[in-house]
């Protein structure tokens, strides 16, 4: 089966960066994928690392490394709008299993 | 980006009833649907994987004849509960998975379904 680890909760001031990292143990790993999801609200997409690495979308940044089972999401110049919570999912070719989420609470 | 819609976006019904959620796909075509089911504060349990033309691959202890899923064409999947209870009053929301350019993996979600059964 599939597990992943994100802390549950995380508070950030307005303008600071936050980290949200997420480990994983899976088998058929394909990718590690961010979603966002405020309160009653659908997940949006927002990244997919394949490869070890850096990607970089606009304020959101996500990171893999597959050595490590690990990965993370980068949010910088925080807005009160960020506020919601984060998954981290893990792809494999079957399905796509989400974490608990991680719920960020921007400060002012 | 892609769209997926999602009817009803609410309901309430009587314990007993059955009740069918649509998941479509507006601007593109899903071979792979998943629903979900979401209690409060809580993350995306998977219920099944919905594969256009073939049956429905359900999860651990979900119940296959209680939750029945169609998915007739590329761009419609539908979960029917049978027989509601209380205990089945959640969030199920529909996702359309998309592998994309570089071996992208996304998948579009619907706004949700807030079920209540009374």
């Amino acid at each position: 089966g599939q597990s992943l680890e994100q802390p549950s909760e995380v508070t950030a001031v307005e303008g600071a960066i936050v980290q949200i990292n997420c480990t994983y143990q899976t088998s058929g790993f394909y990718g590690l994928s961010w979603y966002q999801q405020h309160d009653g609200g659908a997940p949006t997409f927002l990244s997919y690392n394949a490869l070890d690495g850096l990607e970089e979308t606009g304020r959101f940044s996500s990171f893999l490394s597959r050595s490590d089972s690990y990965g993370y999401l980068l949010l910088q110049e925080l807005q009160m709008k960020d506020s919601a919570s984060y998954f981290c999912a893990v792809s494999i070719y079957q399905k796509v299993t989400f974490g608990i989420g991680t719920k960020l609470q921007v400060i002012p | 980006g892609a769209v997926v819609s999602q009817h009803p976006s609410w309901v309430i019904c009587k314990s007993g009833t059955s009740v069918k959620i649509e998941c479509r796909s507006l601007d593109f075509q899903a071979t792979t649907m998943f629903w979900y089911r979401q209690f409060p504060k809580q993350s995306l349990m998977l219920m099944a994987t919905s594969n256009e033309g073939s049956k429905a691959t359900y999860e651990q202890g979900v119940e296959k004849d209680k939750f029945l899923i169609n998915h007739a064409s590329l761009t419609l999947s539908t979960l029917t509960v049978t027989s509601a209870h209380p205990e089945d009053s959640s969030f199920y929301i529909c996702s359309a998975r998309v592998w994309g350019q570089g071996s992208t993996d996304t998948q579009y979600f619907g706004p949700g379904t807030r079920l209540t059964v009374l």
